[in-house]
């Protein structure tokens, strides 16, 4: 089983619609929590970490379950250039012995005319 | 301000060569991290520096590969005789010390490796 588990889509979505990815972790050690873009060919760029209590950005939602050790992202109002594949993201710190970035292998987001 | 910088950006070369891949760091950012990505899949993690200091080498995925860092800031990460499952994009990345609190890692546009 992977570490972090996410749908790869690809979702087709018509602009405007608003959109859900999921994501799931096994590691219940895992202490941080972000997603990422990545556009075609392009390096991954950081979109938003994830808190408990949820946080927003715009058009965008987080929200973070640790008992059920799962994340999700909500865009709201989608737009042609949200198109890309999106990364749930979790890091373990193991009091500074590692560091590393655990990635899911991404969710493809098409938003179409 | 300036970004994390890798070069080369593409590197052919033919199986059994040695190849050289850099990294320069945020400036700042005492944390660096080296992952690769291959054709169809996800990122996976390499090696971790902490200053010059690797804490965690575990996803170097053989003894042909090695990484060093040197004055706390640039980072090379050295492939030796290459075989063409080493082609993949190869993407640097850093941050702010990890004990200070939720530190998210920036990375750098990739080295793009084909081994022919």
């Amino acid at each position: 089983r992977k570490e972090v588990e996410q749908d790869p889509g690809p979702f087709n979505v018509p602009e405007g619609a608003t959109v859900a990815f999921n994501c799931t972790y096994s590691n219940s050690a895992s202490q941080s929590f972000f997603w990422y873009r990545q556009d075609c060919r392009k390096e991954p760029k950081l979109l938003m970490s994830v808190y408990s209590s949820g946080n927003e950005d715009g058009r965008f939602t987080a929200q973070l379950n640790r008992a059920s050790q799962y994340i999700s992202l909500l865009i709201r109002d989608s737009k042609l250039s949200d198109s890309a594949t999106y990364l749930c993201v979790v890091n373990t710190n193991y009091g500074g012995a590692t560091n590393k970035l655990i990635f899911g292998t991404g969710t493809l987001l098409a938003v179409q005319p | 301000g300036a970004g994390v910088s890798q070069s080369p950006s593409n590197k052919v070369t033919e199986k059994g060569k040695d190849v050289e891949l850099r990294c320069d760091p945020i400036s700042g950012h005492t944390a660096l991290y080296w992952y690769r990505q291959s054709l169809g899949q996800g990122l996976e993690f390499l090696i971790y520096f902490q200053g010059n200091s690797a804490p965690d080498k575990s996803g170097l995925p053989s003894d042909r590969f090695s990484a060093e860092r040197t004055g706390g800031s640039v980072s090379t990460l050295t492939i030796q005789r290459t075989q063409q499952e080493d082609s993949a994009v190869y993407l640097c990345a850093s941050s702010f010390p990890p004990r200070v609190g939720n530190q998210p890692q920036h990375f750098g546009d990739g080295t793009r490796l084909s081994i022919l």
